[in-house]
């Protein structure tokens, strides 16, 4: 049974900061691994979508890994700002999209 | 990109009556839609998964009786709370899944249901 999860639980940075949230998954056997922002009450906007052949994915100031061997994945976010401020969350698919419990981030001004 | 809407955004409904929830794949054909729960605090959970033209498949402990799921054409689903209960107060979430190159997963703005 594929399980997903996520470390930190929570991070508060100040503004500036380079930072990276894990994901670690126990099945390797997927198609693709996604990174979603979630704002609260809101629904996820997908941010980076790395296939299982592919190492990493760029966009903007957001850089996504992908090891399937070892099962993690990084999500790195360069010169953080208040606006980056939500919860992020990794998905895995195989036969179904498994989520982690997600990374709440706070980016103090 | 590929856009899914969801409607409404919030609903508040008396005890024992239905809601029903729409998700629409607005720029592309989606065979196969997605519904979600979600408590505060929490990840998604996974309710059922909808193919066009055929009976939804839920996930277990989902009472299908009391989560209605139609998917009558490629671009809606929808999710129908029947008689519901305060219990049934949480954010719904829709996803559908676009086929081609990516695979990816698109979600819905969510809708949050509070029961009174």
């Amino acid at each position: 049974k594929q399980e997903v999860t996520q470390i930190p639980a929570a991070l508060s940075v100040p503004e500036g900061e380079n930072l990276v949230l894990n994901c670690s998954f126990t099945d390797s056997a997927i198609y693709n691994l996604q990174w979603f922002r979630q704002d609260p009450g809101k629904g996820l906007t997908s941010l980076l979508l790395i296939q299982s052949s592919q190492r990493e994915q760029t966009s903007g100031r957001l850089n996504a890994s992908l090891d399937k061997s070892s099962g993690r994945s990084t999500l790195y976010i360069a010169a953080s700002q208040p606006g980056d401020s939500a919860t992020y969350l990794c998905a895995v698919s195989g036969d179904k999209i498994i989520f982690g419990k997600g990374t709440r981030l706070h980016i103090l001004p | 990109g590929a856009v899914v809407s969801q409607h409404p955004s919030w609903v508040i409904c008396k005890s024992g009556t239905s809601v029903k929830i729409e998700c629409r794949s607005l720029d592309f054909q989606a065979t196969t839609m997605f519904w979600y729960r979600q408590f505060p605090k929490q990840s998604l959970m996974l309710m059922a998964t909808s193919n066009e033209g055929s009976k939804a498949t839920y996930e277990q402990g989902v009472e299908k009786d009391k989560f209605l799921i139609n998917h009558a054409s490629l671009t809606l689903s929808t999710l129908t709370v029947t008689s519901a209960h305060p219990e049934d107060s949480s954010f719904y979430i829709c996803s559908a899944i676009r086929i081609g190159l990516d695979y990816g997963y698109t979600f819905g703005s969510g809708t949050r249901l509070t029961v009174v």
